[in-house]
């Protein structure tokens, strides 16, 4: 199956501080996505990049769609407390057959912050 | 508005049990998908259903593991004589349609014990 290398595994931040977190992958993707999952929650979503080269803001987080396609980063600024979880990259790989469904995700990044 | 709705929210089994996870989308989703989530891991697709079809089951194990969703109530996923590798955290997702962004539950914690 695909693989998604995503990069750092964890982090350990000071509030107030940037963090810049990625995925790669060996394959093309049509689609990356951004999660965020709390402690015994699910995943949400925070972020969805559908074109090459994209960059999208949501509030503090920003991500780019990489222009090769095979990556894409996570940067937060000014981290806060409530910043903390496990954030994880997810895509569509190009062979996926149309199957937009058949999410492929990453292993997380655990974020710490320290107030 | 009620989010996907999965319980139960913790279940514990002894090995050769039956575990039954239940799963409501959200109001107006007909879509739903489950998702597996091992220590650690990303979560990993199992199985896409609509109303009383299974449309995709490529990433569910053949043996001893179902899923349905019928046309009245939630969707199920059955996992029989579960073993101890078995234990995980299972996601539900439900969306508008194929290409619309899935929306999680808060998941199942099934312990094999």
């Amino acid at each position: 199956g695909q693989q998604l290398n995503q990069s750092p595994q964890s982090m350990f931040i000071q509030e107030g501080e940037d963090v810049s977190m990625n995925c790669t992958s060996s394959s093309i993707f049509n689609t990356w996505l951004w999660y965020k999952q709390d402690p015994g929650e699910g995943p949400v979503l925070l972020i969805a990049l559908y074109k090459a080269g994209e960059l999208t803001s949501n509030g503090r987080l920003t991500a780019q769609f990489g222009i090769t396609r095979k990556d894409s980063f996570l940067n937060i600024s000014a981290s806060i407390p409530s910043d903390v979880g496990i954030y994880f990259c997810a895509g569509h790989p190009i062979n996926s057959g149309g199957s937009n469904y058949k999410l492929t995700f990453g292993k997380g990044t655990l974020l710490t912050v320290n107030p | 508005n009620a989010g996907v709705m999965q319980n139960p929210r913790h279940l514990v089994r002894r090995r050769g049990q039956e575990a039954r996870l239940r799963c409501s989308p959200m109001k107006g989703h007909s879509h739903v998908y489950w998702y597996r989530q091992l220590p650690e891991e990303g979560l990993k697709f199992m199985v896409y259903l609509q109303k009383e079809n299974i449309i995709d089951e490529s990433g569910m194990p053949k043996e001893r593991f179902s899923a349905e969703f019928p046309k009245e109530g939630p969707s199920i996923l059955r996992i029989q004589q579960v073993v101890r590798g078995d234990s995980a955290a299972y996601f539900c997702a439900s969306s508008l349609d194929e290409n619309s962004p899935l929306h999680f539950g808060n998941g199942t914690r099934l312990t094999v014990t």
